[in-house]
């Protein structure tokens, strides 16, 4: 079975700039997450998507981060413009509707803002 | 916040010992659940607790909750040196499943 497929794996850009991430689910998975993951932290919840509507975006800054989810399948996370402090790791997470649900990572978006 | 922590932050143990490490939470919570996170890796689900339960068992793996105290520990029995990760508890929170991660705990197992 294909897992959480992410790209790219790594991002270098400048301070203002703009990027965008995109997040593939596991096939038949109802749920996506993404999170935000500090250096030395444990991720931080940004949004959750149910099929293609949004469950929970409260710890989304949304004047720089916005996140689709079209056609209930892939996902992208965006930013802009991107601050020093949006350095982290960026990962996809999916599930079924399950209850409880067990997540499914991908292998993360290692961003680096200069 | 409602961010939960674990304790210790780091601990280094010799391979074939017991590692331990606990988790604290602020909220209510439905259920809880445990990932590693190996250097370089995403993060992996180890083992489900629900709130109902007081004690689970997986291969190796021991997870033990008190909802009263609103803590949780993660017991590793005959640790390898495969072991050594980061290990992150996270709370499942409210009616849509939002999952709030720790601090983690970073372990090292010597060979």
């Amino acid at each position: 079975e294909a897992g959480v497929a992410q790209s790219p794996r790594y991002k270098i850009i400048e301070k203002r700039q703009s990027v965008a991430f995109w997040c593939n689910p596991i096939s038949g998975h109802a749920t996506l997450y993404w999170y935000q993951q500090i250096l030395g932290q444990g991720p931080k919840l940004l949004i959750q998507f149910q099929n293609n509507g949004v469950v929970d975006d409260s710890q989304l800054p949304k004047d720089r981060f916005s996140a689709e989810r079209l056609k209930g399948v892939d996902s992208t996370l965006k930013i802009q413009p991107a601050k020093l402090e949006d350095s982290a790791v960026y990962l996809c997470a999916s599930s079924f509707l399950t209850m409880p649900p067990t997540q499914y990572f991908g292998p993360g978006t290692r961003l680096t803002v200069l | 916040s409602q961010q939960g922590e674990e304790d210790p932050q780091a601990l280094s143990i010799q391979e074939g010992e017991n590692a331990t490490m606990n988790c604290s939470y602020k909220t209510s919570i439905n259920n809880l659940q445990w990932y590693r996170q190996n250097s370089g890796r995403g993060l992996v689900h180890l083992i489900l607790i629900r709130s109902n339960e007081r004690e689970k068992h997986s291969g190796r793996l021991r997870v033990t909750l008190d909802t009263s105290k609103k803590s949780s520990s993660l017991l590793i029995t005959a640790s390898r040196a495969a072991d050594t990760a980061s290990y992150f508890c996270a709370t499942d929170v409210g009616t849509g499943n939002q999952f709030y991660f720790g601090t983690g705990t970073s372990l090292t197992v010597i060979p």
